[in-house]
């Protein structure tokens, strides 16, 4: 099934440790994001990539890193998580590199920092 | 700078209509989509605007006034699978990024 692919489902990690969430999209789209999204603050995006070998950063990038080596993949890295970044994750991407258009978002990844 | 607001929670009545707002101040407009979120799932869209006025999607249409700042939904013949949150966003700025209000939870009742 076409669509976006995110793992894990669901992490409880101890803080200081390094976690990578990942996300792999088969639709070919230019763009891909990384955007949190917490109880009465919605979703807030982390960073961003309008095509491979280039990302940006968002609203609450302090704490994350992303890199985006081809088109299909966009890992998320948490260096040294921390309680605040409990969260649910959700990776998203759009088909044109200007960002325009829809997002299509995978199913999220939902992450609790002890 | 950017903000995005929409209340928090409405509730209706199966077979009613129901009008969910949205305000905004961003800079730049590029286009505002509202999602439909049930919980613990992923967003998907249901309607786009682009330039002012309505747009009709089955039982969803969507009403933009760029001047005014201002967007709705507008659900029809409302049913229990209807009960979701829904998220106003406008795309905005550089490389047209989606800013997200912070949701507004719909409950429908029998």
């Amino acid at each position: 099934i076409a669509g976006i692919t995110q793992a894990p489902t669901s992490q409880i990690l101890a803080a200081g440790r390094r976690m990578t969430l990942r996300c792999t999209q088969d639709m070919r789209h230019n763009a891909m994001y990384w955007y949190r999204q917490d109880l009465g603050l919605g979703l807030r995006l982390i960073h961003y990539s309008n095509t491979a070998g280039t990302t940006g950063k968002g609203e609450v990038p302090d704490g994350y890193s992303v890199s985006r080596a081809n088109t299909d993949d966009f890992p998320l890295t948490l260096a040294s998580a921390v309680p605040s970044q409990t969260s649910v994750y959700f990776c998203a991407s759009s088909r044109l590199a200007d960002g325009t258009g829809e997002l299509f978002f995978g199913e999220g990844s939902r992450l609790t920092v002890l | 700078g950017q903000n995005i607001d929409q209340p928090t929670e409405m509730t209706a009545t199966e077979g009613a209509i129901v009008q969910i707002n949205c305000t905004y101040q961003t800079s730049g407009f590029n286009g505002l989509f509202w999602y439909q979120q049930h919980a613990g799932e992923a967003p998907t869209v249901r309607s786009y605007n682009v330039l002012d006025g309505l747009e009709e999607k089955g039982r969803f249409s969507s009403f933009l006034s760029r001047s005014k700042g201002y967007s709705y939904l507008l659900l029809k013949e409302l049913q229990m699978k209807d009960s979701a949150s829904y998220l106003c966003a406008v795309q905005s700025g550089g490389y047209n990024k989606l800013i997200f209000g912070a949701g507004t939870r719909l409950a429908v009742h029998p």
